[in-house]
């Protein structure tokens, strides 16, 4: 299967800052997600980023296809967007590839 | 327009039991994917199904796993004799055709006493 690593692991951030998340992926993909697991433990799905840019309020995404990576944007972090952000890659729809995750911890 | 809705919530089993897991999709979503999440964990991709048919079983494990989706009614994730090893978080995601972009549910939390 597809080999995805994000990084950093863990992140601690004071509220207000911005941080940049990364995803690099070991294959060609046409599909390609990015969640956010909330300290409930549900999943949203923050982009459908296979390439180019996204942006959805504080949030951004950038995937480069041909160089195997995507990044996730966080600006302006607040307390609720603690929990784990999970990059997910694929061929199709069918099977998707999860990173272990970069749990983000924000501070008031 | 409800979300994936998964239920139960948390399930609790003895070793040996059976344990059942359903999935509502969203309305209008005819894919449905299992995934599950051991602790610490990102999540493993298990089946993919539509109406009836079994898309992709890749990740199933081999024995006493088995999972449908039939024409009436939520998808069910059916784990025989389970085992300590089965204790993680069952995951079911839907996406209309013709988009890959998955909603989740809640999950299902099973522990294995």
């Amino acid at each position: 299967g597809i080999q995805v690593e994000q990084s950093p692991p863990d992140l601690i951030l004071q509220e207000g800052a911005n941080s940049t998340l990364r995803c690099n992926f070991s294959d060609s993909v046409n599909n390609l997600q990015w969640f956010h697991q909330n300290p409930w433990g549900q999943l949203i799905n923050l982009f459908y980023i296979p390439s180019g840019t996204k942006q959805n309020g504080r949030l951004s995404a950038t995937t480069v296809a041909t160089e195997r990576y995507s990044l996730l944007y966080i600006s302006s972090s607040q307390t609720t967007d603690s929990g784990v952000y999970f990059c997910a890659v694929g061929g199709g729809a069918n099977n998707l590839f999860f990173g272990t995750g970069t749990r983000l911890t924000v501070i008031p | 327009n409800a979300g994936v809705m998964q239920n139960p919530r948390h399930l609790v089993r003895r070793r040996g039991q059976e344990a059942r897991l359903r999935c509502s999709p969203m309305k209008g979503h005819s894919h449905v994917y299992w995934y599950r999440q051991l602790p610490e964990e990102g999540l493993k991709f298990m089946v993919y199904l539509q109406k009836e048919n079994i898309i992709d079983e890749s990740g199933m494990p081999k024995e006493r796993f088995s999972a449908e989706f039939p024409k009436e009614g939520p998808s069910i994730l059916r784990i025989q004799q389970v085992v300590r090893g089965d204790s993680a978080a069952y995951f079911c995601a839907s996406s209309p055709t013709g988009y890959p972009g998955y909603t989740f549910g809640s999950g299902t939390r099973l522990t294995v006493v």
